[in-house]
């Protein structure tokens, strides 16, 4: 897998858009990006993933820059409960579930009332 | 969406006894599932991968006769440590994949381990 680099912590105001950077300069063609978070004392939750284009589902947007060398997960308008540690992966699409995914040490998010 | 389950959720044994934790994936086959480790305040350590009807694949510096994995069908795999002792006592979670092309891992809730 590729390695990712991402900001040790952020804070974001409640309410405000969360924008979370992700470097992966040395990404693969194939390989697809991928963002997790997890909260305190649990399993990974699965937020997004992409390959080329942006994408947006009912969670977050996901950015990815022209040349694939870095994105960005954005919440719009985060709350407390978004409070975690945000994981961004990449890894080789077509391998189905075969490939492991390893883990850097993510971004801790902390949202501010 | 896909859900991934493991059971238990919470564990307290007694040091040289062995405990087993079950992860399924309820609506979906997984063909692979993967066990990683978690300790308090660092990311996501992989342990090993699971590999339905073959042998699991382990990561440098995990026991193999320790941490005894079996995939015996396509929707659940068993994480048995044996003979635990106190420094095994961490978070244990699971992880599995539909399989199709980019598709995301989805993990279980975790298994918090204490051995006493």
């Amino acid at each position: 897998d590729a390695k990712t680099t991402q900001p040790t912590s952020m804070d974001c105001a409640e309410g405000r858009a969360a924008n979370l950077p992700c470097n992966h300069s040395t990404i693969s063609g194939n390989e697809y990006v991928y963002w997790y978070r997890q909260i305190h004392s649990q399993g990974p939750q699965y937020i997004i993933h992409g390959l080329k284009n942006n994408e947006t589902n009912e969670m977050a947007s996901l950015i990815i820059t022209e040349d694939r060398k870095s994105s960005t997960l954005i919440l719009p308008h985060a709350t407390l409960r978004d409070t975690a540690v945000y994981y961004c992966i990449v890894r080789v699409a077509g391998s189905g579930g075969y490939q492991k995914v390893t883990f850097g040490t993510g971004t801790k998010l902390q949202v501010i009332p | 969406g896909a859900v991934v389950s493991q059971h238990p959720s919470r564990v307290i044994c007694k040091s040289g006894t062995s405990v087993k934790i079950e992860c399924r994936s309820l609506d979906f086959q997984a063909t692979t599932m993967f066990w990683y480790r978690q300790f308090p305040k660092q990311s996501l350590m992989l342990m090993a991968t699971s590999n339905e009807g073959s042998k699991a694949t382990y990561e440098q510096g995990v026991e193999k006769d320790k941490f005894l994995i079996n995939h015996a069908s396509l929707t659940l795999s068993t994480l048995t440590v044996t003979s635990a002792h106190p420094e095994d006592s961490s978070f244990y979670i699971c992880s599995a994949s539909a399989g199709q092309e980019g598709s995301p891992l989805h993990f279980g809730n975790g298994t918090r381990l204490t051995v006493t």
